[in-house]
């Protein structure tokens, strides 16, 4: 199975910050990564697809890129509704896997 | 509006059996490969479950390989999960998810129900 490393587990951050988590696959993944936000008590929601391609409707201040094993999501400008838990996702191999989270909060 | 939307969860006791179900609404639900996701309290995601779209490959974590059951009736577009020897490891909030294109399986999901709660104790 491919592991899903992310770094950090957790960051304050202030408003208007740029925010950036990591992710990184025990082997190559190509560009085979998504990005799910998850807000306390929600189902997650999908962000980023494909590793930089941006899911219709969700605001242009998030941002991912990378390839191969390394993995990088991007706040531009954090916003108060920005606090949730992000996870990165492959999709190069059975089983799917998920990062273990990175929890957002603001400073 | 896509939406899904889970039932089925509840208290079981360690041995017993559920079936949850997810009720698809808002997209031709039989052109679409559909996953189940759970996240125990407190924890990270982990994908459980999932069936192509034509319904001839499933696939199962190792965790609940023979235990679980995943099926659909597009008649009634509606995903199921039959869970049966329950363990407490299972205890998680259980999503049900699509993927975003017809035709593939299980690379992203763009659609994801709101959850229903299993909790296996006795």
């Amino acid at each position: 199975d491919i592991q899903m490393t992310q770094s950090p587990s957790s960051l304050s951050a202030s408003v208007g910050d740029r925010v950036t988590i990591t992710c990184q696959a025990s082997q190559g993944i190509s560009n085979y990564l998504n990005w799910y936000q998850q807000k306390p008590g929600k189902a997650p929601k999908l962000l980023i697809y494909g590793a930089f391609n941006l899911e219709t409707g969700v605001p242009s201040r998030f941002s991912g890129s990378g390839s191969g094993t390394d993995f990088t999501f991007t706040i531009s400008s954090l916003q108060p509704e920005d606090i949730a838990t992000y996870y990165c996702q492959h999709y190069d191999s059975l089983p799917r896997t998920f990062g273990g989270g990175t929890k957002v909060e603001i400073k | 509006e896509v939406q899904l939307l889970e039932s089925g969860g509840g208290l079981v006791q360690p041995g017993g059996s559920l079936r949850l179900s997810c009720a698809a609404s808002g997209f031709t639900f039989s052109s679409y490969a559909m996953s189940w996701v759970r996240q125990a309290p407190g924890k990270g995601l982990e994908w459980v479950s999932a069936l192509s779209v034509s319904g001839a490959t499933t696939y199962y974590a190792d965790s609940v390989k023979g235990r679980f059951t995943i099926s659909r009736d597009s008649s009634k577009n509606t995903l199921y999960l039959q869970m049966n020897s329950l363990r407490a490891e299972d205890t998680a909030v259980y999503y049900c998810a699509k993927d975003k294109n017809p035709s593939t399986s299980w690379y992203y999901f763009d659609c994801w129900g709101q959850g229903t709660l299993v909790t296996v104790s006795s």
